[in-house]
């Protein structure tokens, strides 16, 4: 099993804040995605970085993948009540094996 | 985009019987499926990789006689938690990467909630 660990754990911010995720880990991964959750479903896809240093920019979210591909980010800016929810990073090799972080349990305020 | 579909999506059994749960690609042929479990306000745990037409590959720790995998299609993988304790209540996951497409993608079902009484 290869950990990845992510942080924090929870958060908890007014809407219109910034936030960034951390999705840290020992190991190399072949790439890196980002999910959210909601309770009660299965985790839709957000990104996928592959190339280390790359960075990708979804409106409001930017996404990077550390140049050693051990590591990625997740930044929110000008958070919204919709943006609430739980953060997966999930690490995948060549195997099609993906193994996720620990989790951000993300809550924001209107 | 491709379609991940489980049953049941509730299951509430006694303790010591066997549940089966059903992963199906709908709109694409998967010969790799992955489950998953997932505890309340936790992250995702990959159990096992459900190779069609071979034997299942389990994360160290899983319990390969009680959560049994069988991919008998291309379209169908089926996870039997057998002998359930209230301990194997949990949120059942599956995920299928689909042939031909870039970046290593895998599409996820909706999921299957399992509480043992």
């Amino acid at each position: 099993t290869q950990l990845l660990e992510q942080s924090p754990q929870f958060l908890s911010i007014q809407e219109g804040e910034n936030l960034t995720v951390y999705c840290n880990s020992s190991s190399v991964f072949s790439s890196l995605q980002w999910y959210r959750q909601e309770p009660g479903e299965g985790p839709v896809l957000l990104v996928t970085v592959v190339t280390g240093g790359e960075v990708k920019k979804l409106k409001r979210l930017t996404f990077q993948f550390g140049d050693a591909r051990k590591d990625s980010s997740l930044h929110i800016t000008a958070a919204q009540p919709g943006d609430t929810g739980l953060y997966l990073c999930a690490g995948g090799n060549t195997g099609n094996q993906f193994y996720f972080g620990t989790g951000t349990s993300l809550t924001v305020i209107p | 985009g491709a379609v991940v579909s489980q049953h049941p999506s509730w299951v509430i059994c006694k303790s010591g019987t066997s549940v089966k749960i059903e992963c199906r690609s709908l709109d694409f042929q998967a010969t790799t499926m992955f489950w998953y479990r997932q505890f309340p306000k936790q992250s995702l745990m990959l159990m096992a990789t459900s190779n069609e037409g071979s034997k299942a590959t389990y994360e160290q720790g899983v319990e390969k006689d009680k959560f049994l995998i069988n991919h008998a299609s291309l379209t169908l993988s089926t996870l039997t938690v057998t002998s359930a304790h209230p301990e194997d209540s949990s949120f059942y996951i599956c995920s299928a990467p689909r042939p031909g497409d870039r970046q290593e993608t895998q599409y996820f079902g909706p999921g299957t909630r399992l509480l043992v009484l």
